[in-house]
C-alpha cells in the first residue's frame, strides 16, 4: 500500500519557540493531505485541507496564523505549529488521499508527538 | 454541519463476532470509511463504502445503508489484536474531506 512519512516522530520545545513537522507520500503523488491533532483516548480532529499549490483550508477554529501549512509539491506539505505553547501538546497526524475508484482512501502518517514545556 | 455517533467501547471475546454501529449526519456523502488505531499508532485504513450493501475483506466486513444513515463494521473470529479504538469516518461536501467519529475501543478478552 502507499507509504506516508512524518518528521520527527516526536518532538520536545520550549514555549514560545515554532516547530515544523514534514508529511511526506513516498511512493505516490497526493494531490490533498489533511492534518489532523489527537488527544488522548479522543478521536481525530481535521485542522486543516492542504492542497499542492495552492492555500489551505482551514477548520473553523483552527488558528491559521498559528498553524502554518504549506504544500509546495505533490509529496510534501509541512505544518508549522507557531509559539507553541503547552496547551499545543498533542499527537499531529498527516494522511495523504488517494481518490479512487472503486475506494477513496487515506493513508496515515505515523504522527509526530508534539510536547511543549 | 457534520456529526458521527458510534459506542464508546465494546466488549468480546476470542473467538466471538462483534458490530460497531456507526450512525452518521452530513451535508452531501460520498462514503463510509472505517480505520483501526493501536494505542500509540497511526490509524490504518480498513474498509471504504461509497455505495449500499456489504464489503468484505478477510475477517473484516463493513456495511453501509445510505438512506438509513447508517452502517457498521462486522469483526469475525475476534483475536486479541484486535483490541484497538476503531473510527468510521465520512466523506461530506468541500473537498472530499473526512470527519472522524468519537471512536469505539474493542476490548477482546481470553
Amino acid at each position: 500500500g502507499a507509504v506516508v512519512s512524518q518528521h520527527p516522530s516526536w518532538v520536545i520545545c520550549k514555549s514560545g519557540t515554532s516547530v515544523k513537522i514534514e508529511c511526506r507520500s513516498l511512493d505516490f503523488q497526493a494531490t490533498t493531505m489533511f492534518w489532523y491533532r489527537q488527544f488522548p483516548k479522543q478521536s481525530l480532529m481535521l485542522m486543516a485541507t492542504s492542497n499542492e499549490g495552492s492555500k489551505a483550508t482551514y477548520e473553523q477554529g483552527v488558528e491559521k496564523d498559528k498553524f502554518l501549512i504549506n504544500h509546495a509539491s505533490l509529496t510534501l506539505s509541512t505544518l508549522t505549529v507557531t509559539s507553541a505553547h503547552p496547551e499545543d501538546s498533542s499527537f499531529y497526524i498527516c494522511s495523504a488521499r488517494v481518490a479512487g475508484p472503486p475506494t477513496d482512501t487515506q493513508y496515515f502518517g505515523p504522527g509526530t508527538r508534539l510536547t511543549v514545556l | 454541519g457534520q456529526s458521527l455517533e458510534q459506542p464508546s467501547e465494546v466488549t468480546a471475546v476470542e473467538g466471538a463476532i462483534v458490530q460497531i454501529n456507526c450512525t452518521y449526519q452530513t451535508s452531501g456523502f460520498y462514503g463510509l470509511s472505517w480505520y483501526q488505531q493501536h494505542d500509540g499508532g497511526a490509524p490504518t485504513f480498513l474498509s471504504y463504502n461509497a455505495l449500499d450493501g456489504l464489503e468484505e475483506t478477510g475477517r473484516f466486513s463493513s456495511f453501509l445503508s445510505r438512506s438509513d444513515s447508517y452502517g457498521y463494521l462486522l469483526l469475525q473470529e475476534l483475536q486479541m489484536k484486535d483490541s484497538a479504538s476503531y473510527f468510521c469516518a465520512v466523506q461530506g461536501t468541500g473537498g472530499f474531506k473526512t470527519i472522524f467519529g468519537a471512536g469505539t475501543r474493542l476490548f477482546v478478552k481470553a
